[in-house]
Protein backbone atom coordinates (compact mmCIF):
# COMPACT_ATOMS: atom_id res chain seq x y z
CA UNK A 1 0.00 0.00 0.00
CA UNK A 2 2.19 3.06 -1.27
CA UNK A 3 1.91 6.02 0.21
CA UNK A 4 2.04 9.71 -1.19
CA UNK A 5 4.44 9.34 -3.66
CA UNK A 6 6.36 12.72 -5.30
CA UNK A 7 8.52 13.06 -7.74
CA UNK A 8 11.12 13.93 -8.53
CA UNK A 9 12.92 14.25 -5.32
CA UNK A 10 15.46 16.90 -6.14
CA UNK A 11 15.16 19.23 -9.22
CA UNK A 12 17.52 21.83 -9.88
CA UNK A 13 16.31 24.73 -12.41
CA UNK A 14 18.24 27.36 -13.62
CA UNK A 15 16.31 30.91 -13.19
CA UNK A 16 13.79 31.84 -15.68
CA UNK A 17 12.90 28.01 -16.28
CA UNK A 18 9.69 25.85 -15.25
CA UNK A 19 9.21 23.58 -12.39
CA UNK A 20 6.84 20.35 -12.71
CA UNK A 21 6.58 18.92 -9.23
CA UNK A 22 4.08 15.90 -9.58
CA UNK A 23 2.01 14.15 -6.66
CA UNK A 24 0.11 10.88 -6.89
CA UNK A 25 -1.84 10.62 -3.58
CA UNK A 26 -2.40 7.81 -1.68
CA UNK A 27 -4.76 4.95 -3.16
CA UNK A 28 -8.51 5.82 -2.97
CA UNK A 29 -7.50 9.57 -2.11
CA UNK A 30 -9.28 12.06 -3.96
CA UNK A 31 -7.82 14.79 -1.51
CA UNK A 32 -4.94 16.94 -2.44
CA UNK A 33 -2.95 19.75 -0.83
CA UNK A 34 0.53 21.15 -1.44
CA UNK A 35 2.80 22.97 1.20
CA UNK A 36 6.18 24.65 0.89
CA UNK A 37 8.79 24.69 3.35
CA UNK A 38 11.52 27.51 3.42
CA UNK A 39 14.75 26.97 5.32
CA UNK A 40 14.09 27.83 8.52
CA UNK A 41 10.21 28.45 8.38
CA UNK A 42 7.61 25.91 8.97
CA UNK A 43 5.28 24.20 6.53
CA UNK A 44 2.82 26.64 4.33
CA UNK A 45 -0.03 25.66 3.16
CA UNK A 46 -0.53 26.71 -0.69
CA UNK A 47 -3.34 25.19 -2.36
CA UNK A 48 -5.95 22.35 -1.92
CA UNK A 49 -7.55 20.37 -4.80
CA UNK A 50 -10.05 17.62 -5.41
CA UNK A 51 -10.13 15.89 -8.53
CA UNK A 52 -10.42 18.54 -11.65
CA UNK A 53 -11.16 21.22 -9.02
CA UNK A 54 -9.28 24.22 -6.82
CA UNK A 55 -11.06 24.30 -3.53
CA UNK A 56 -8.57 26.72 -1.88
CA UNK A 57 -5.78 28.38 -3.07
CA UNK A 58 -5.94 30.77 -0.38
CA UNK A 59 -1.73 29.78 -0.07
CA UNK A 60 -0.37 30.44 -3.59
CA UNK A 61 1.51 32.99 -4.65
CA UNK A 62 -0.67 35.37 -7.36
CA UNK A 63 1.77 34.91 -9.80
CA UNK A 64 3.77 32.37 -11.68
CA UNK A 65 2.33 29.58 -9.40
CA UNK A 66 -0.19 27.06 -10.46
CA UNK A 67 -1.97 24.08 -9.49
CA UNK A 68 -3.87 21.21 -11.16
CA UNK A 69 -5.28 17.74 -10.42
CA UNK A 70 -6.97 16.06 -13.62
CA UNK A 71 -9.10 13.45 -13.65
CA UNK A 72 -6.14 10.96 -14.47
CA UNK A 73 -2.92 11.36 -13.51
CA UNK A 74 -0.93 12.94 -10.65
CA UNK A 75 -1.31 16.57 -9.23
CA UNK A 76 0.95 18.94 -10.48
CA UNK A 77 2.87 22.43 -8.98
CA UNK A 78 4.16 24.13 -11.67
CA UNK A 79 6.27 26.82 -10.98
CA UNK A 80 7.27 29.43 -13.99
CA UNK A 81 9.93 31.44 -14.75
CA UNK A 82 12.09 29.86 -11.21
CA UNK A 83 13.90 32.65 -8.94
CA UNK A 84 16.28 31.99 -6.32
CA UNK A 85 13.67 32.79 -3.71
CA UNK A 86 11.07 29.38 -5.09
CA UNK A 87 13.67 27.32 -3.50
CA UNK A 88 12.24 25.10 -1.11
CA UNK A 89 11.04 21.95 -0.06
CA UNK A 90 7.85 21.08 -1.53
CA UNK A 91 5.36 18.48 -0.08
CA UNK A 92 2.01 17.24 -1.17
CA UNK A 93 -0.45 15.59 1.26
CA UNK A 94 -3.53 13.41 0.86
CA UNK A 95 -6.96 13.02 2.23
CA UNK A 96 -9.47 10.17 2.23
CA UNK A 97 -12.11 12.91 3.00
CA UNK A 98 -12.61 15.72 3.28
CA UNK A 99 -14.49 16.40 7.29
CA UNK A 100 -14.20 15.46 10.86
CA UNK A 101 -11.23 13.23 11.53
CA UNK A 102 -9.44 13.98 8.38
CA UNK A 103 -6.14 12.96 8.39
CA UNK A 104 -3.64 14.24 6.41
CA UNK A 105 -0.43 12.06 4.88
CA UNK A 106 2.21 13.42 3.38
CA UNK A 107 5.13 12.18 0.79
CA UNK A 108 8.81 12.62 1.04
CA UNK A 109 8.85 16.09 -0.32
CA UNK A 110 10.43 17.68 -3.56
CA UNK A 111 13.68 19.73 -3.12
CA UNK A 112 14.00 22.39 -5.63
CA UNK A 113 16.99 24.39 -5.89
CA UNK A 114 17.25 27.27 -8.23
CA UNK A 115 20.68 28.36 -9.67
CA UNK B 1 1.53 37.23 15.67
CA UNK B 2 1.65 33.57 14.38
CA UNK B 3 -1.12 31.79 14.60
CA UNK B 4 0.82 28.61 16.10
CA UNK B 5 3.38 29.27 18.28
CA UNK B 6 5.84 26.95 19.02
CA UNK B 7 9.76 26.78 20.81
CA UNK B 8 11.97 26.01 17.94
CA UNK B 9 14.55 24.55 20.79
CA UNK B 10 16.85 22.59 19.87
CA UNK B 11 15.99 20.10 22.74
CA UNK B 12 18.29 18.19 23.98
CA UNK B 13 17.27 15.16 26.25
CA UNK B 14 19.13 11.40 27.47
CA UNK B 15 17.59 8.22 26.43
CA UNK B 16 14.58 7.31 28.53
CA UNK B 17 14.03 10.91 29.52
CA UNK B 18 10.35 12.69 29.32
CA UNK B 19 10.16 15.35 27.00
CA UNK B 20 7.80 18.11 26.84
CA UNK B 21 6.99 19.18 23.65
CA UNK B 22 4.50 22.40 23.52
CA UNK B 23 2.69 25.16 21.05
CA UNK B 24 0.31 27.71 21.69
CA UNK B 25 -2.45 28.88 19.18
CA UNK B 26 -4.22 32.23 18.97
CA UNK B 27 -7.56 31.68 16.59
CA UNK B 28 -10.28 30.10 18.57
CA UNK B 29 -11.59 28.76 15.62
CA UNK B 30 -8.89 26.03 15.77
CA UNK B 31 -10.63 22.24 16.33
CA UNK B 32 -8.54 20.27 15.55
CA UNK B 33 -4.71 19.37 16.60
CA UNK B 34 -2.08 16.80 14.93
CA UNK B 35 1.53 16.23 16.03
CA UNK B 36 3.82 15.42 12.99
CA UNK B 37 7.17 13.84 13.04
CA UNK B 38 9.55 14.61 10.31
CA UNK B 39 13.11 13.05 10.36
CA UNK B 40 16.07 14.58 8.62
CA UNK B 41 15.04 15.34 4.80
CA UNK B 42 12.04 13.35 4.63
CA UNK B 43 8.10 14.06 4.92
CA UNK B 44 5.95 14.64 7.96
CA UNK B 45 4.88 11.71 9.42
CA UNK B 46 1.37 11.64 11.54
CA UNK B 47 1.86 10.90 15.00
CA UNK B 48 -1.37 12.00 17.24
CA UNK B 49 -4.70 13.48 16.28
CA UNK B 50 -7.14 15.01 18.47
CA UNK B 51 -9.98 17.54 18.43
CA UNK B 52 -11.14 17.83 22.10
CA UNK B 53 -9.69 18.56 25.56
CA UNK B 54 -8.16 16.08 27.55
CA UNK B 55 -5.08 13.42 26.85
CA UNK B 56 -5.32 11.10 24.09
CA UNK B 57 -2.52 7.81 24.39
CA UNK B 58 -0.58 6.27 21.68
CA UNK B 59 1.93 3.91 23.46
CA UNK B 60 4.57 6.36 24.54
CA UNK B 61 3.37 9.29 23.46
CA UNK B 62 0.47 11.48 24.68
CA UNK B 63 -1.33 14.46 23.11
CA UNK B 64 -3.04 16.55 25.43
CA UNK B 65 -5.14 19.71 24.42
CA UNK B 66 -6.20 22.45 27.14
CA UNK B 67 -8.49 24.86 24.09
CA UNK B 68 -9.47 27.15 27.49
CA UNK B 69 -5.88 28.54 27.17
CA UNK B 70 -5.14 27.42 23.67
CA UNK B 71 -2.43 25.12 24.60
CA UNK B 72 -1.72 21.48 23.09
CA UNK B 73 1.61 19.29 23.99
CA UNK B 74 3.01 16.34 23.34
CA UNK B 75 4.99 14.05 26.13
CA UNK B 76 7.20 11.33 24.82
CA UNK B 77 7.88 8.65 27.79
CA UNK B 78 11.12 6.39 27.72
CA UNK B 79 12.39 8.68 24.65
CA UNK B 80 14.79 6.82 22.50
CA UNK B 81 17.99 7.99 20.18
CA UNK B 82 15.06 6.99 17.26
CA UNK B 83 12.83 9.82 18.43
CA UNK B 84 15.55 12.25 17.33
CA UNK B 85 13.30 14.42 14.76
CA UNK B 86 11.96 17.79 14.50
CA UNK B 87 8.32 17.63 15.81
CA UNK B 88 5.55 19.47 14.17
CA UNK B 89 2.30 20.86 15.76
CA UNK B 90 -0.58 21.30 13.25
CA UNK B 91 -4.03 22.69 13.55
CA UNK B 92 -6.99 23.49 11.16
CA UNK B 93 -9.93 25.27 11.82
CA UNK B 94 -12.81 23.04 10.13
CA UNK B 95 -14.54 25.06 7.36
CA UNK B 96 -14.45 23.26 3.78
CA UNK B 97 -10.79 22.78 4.43
CA UNK B 98 -10.23 20.21 6.87
CA UNK B 99 -6.40 19.25 5.38
CA UNK B 100 -5.78 22.80 5.28
CA UNK B 101 -3.44 22.99 7.88
CA UNK B 102 -1.57 25.10 10.43
CA UNK B 103 2.22 24.47 11.70
CA UNK B 104 4.10 25.70 14.20
CA UNK B 105 7.90 25.99 13.25
CA UNK B 106 8.90 22.94 14.27
CA UNK B 107 10.93 21.63 17.29
CA UNK B 108 13.94 19.99 16.89
CA UNK B 109 14.57 17.05 19.35
CA UNK B 110 18.40 15.32 19.63
CA UNK B 111 17.76 12.15 22.52
CA UNK B 112 21.80 11.16 23.19
CA UNK B 113 22.56 7.74 24.25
Amino acid sequence: NAGVMQNPRHLVRRRGQEARLRCSPMKGHSHVYWYRQLPEEGLKFMVYLQKENIIDESGMPKERFSAEFPKEGPSILRIQQVVRGDSAAYFCASSLRNGEGTEAFFGQGTRLTVV
Amino acid sequence: QKEVEQDPGPLSVPEGAIVSLNCTYSNSAFQYFMWYRQYSRKGPELLMYTYSSGNKEDGRFTAQVDKSSKYISLFIRDSQPSDSATYLCATNGGGTSYGKLTFGQGTILTVHP
